[in-house]
């Protein structure tokens, strides 16, 4: 099975702020790597898909990189909406999701 | 609009069993593989089960494989289900979730429902 590591597990930044989170997959997954947003209550909502392809209707602040093993998720100057959870999934084996990483007001 | 609407979750004794429906609306439904994700308190979401368009291929995560039997319905537009042998670690939310790219189950999930709990306890 592939794993899907994320880091940090818990990130605490102001408004404005540039913010970057870390998936770290156990094998080599191409670019087969998306990211999801989820708040409380709610399902998770996709992002990012393809390691770099933004989904329709998800803001510029947006972006990721990386291919192989390492991705990242930026977020270019964090808005009020943005505090929430973030999921890495690979989808290059069957599917496997990170551990998390919590975005929370500084 | 895309709309996903789960159903058939609740409260179950170990070693029972439970069936999950999905109602789909608002995409060509035939056209995109579906999967089951599953989020247990507190943590992150686990894919459970996947299946193509033609609903000719289906495919399992180890936790679930002989007990879940994944189906769908593409005249009525339903997914479903079907959870035997429940343990304690299934319970869990319960999403259905279609699949971004087409028919075969090789993509992300551009679309969730709403989510349908399933507890397992005695």
């Amino acid at each position: 099975d592939i794993q899907m590591t994320q880091s940090p597990s818990t990130l605490s930044a102001s408004v404005g702020d540039r913010v970057t989170i870390t998936c770290r997959a156990s094998q080599s997954i191409s670019s087969w790597l998306a990211w999801y947003q989820q708040k409380p209550g709610k399902a998770p909502k996709l992002l990012i898909y393809k390691a770099s392809s933004l989904e329709s209707g998800v803001p510029s602040r947006f972006s990721g990189s990386g291919s192989g093993t390492e991705f990242t998720l930026t977020i270019s100057s964090l808005q009020p909406d943005d505090f929430a959870t973030y999921y890495c999934q690979q989808y290059d084996r069957y599917s496997t999701f990170g551990g998390g990483t919590k975005v929370e007001i500084k | 609009e895309v709309q996903l609407l789960e159903s058939g979750g609740g409260l179950v004794q170990p070693g029972g069993s439970l069936r999950l429906s999905c109602a789909a609306s608002g995409f060509t439904f035939i056209s995109y593989a579906m999967s089951w994700v599953r989020q247990a308190p507190g943590k992150g979401p686990e894919w459970v089960s996947a299946i193509s368009g033609s609903g000719g291929s289906t495919y399992y995560a180890d936790s679930v494989k002989g007990r879940f039997t994944i189906a769908r319905d593409n005249s009525e537009n339903t997914l479903s289900l079907q959870l035997n042998s429940l343990r304690a670690e299934d319970t869990a939310v319960y999403y259905c979730a279609k699949d971004l790219n087409g028919g075969n189950p090789k993509g992300p999930f551009d679309y969730w429902g709403q989510g349908t709990l399933v507890t397992v306890s005695s």
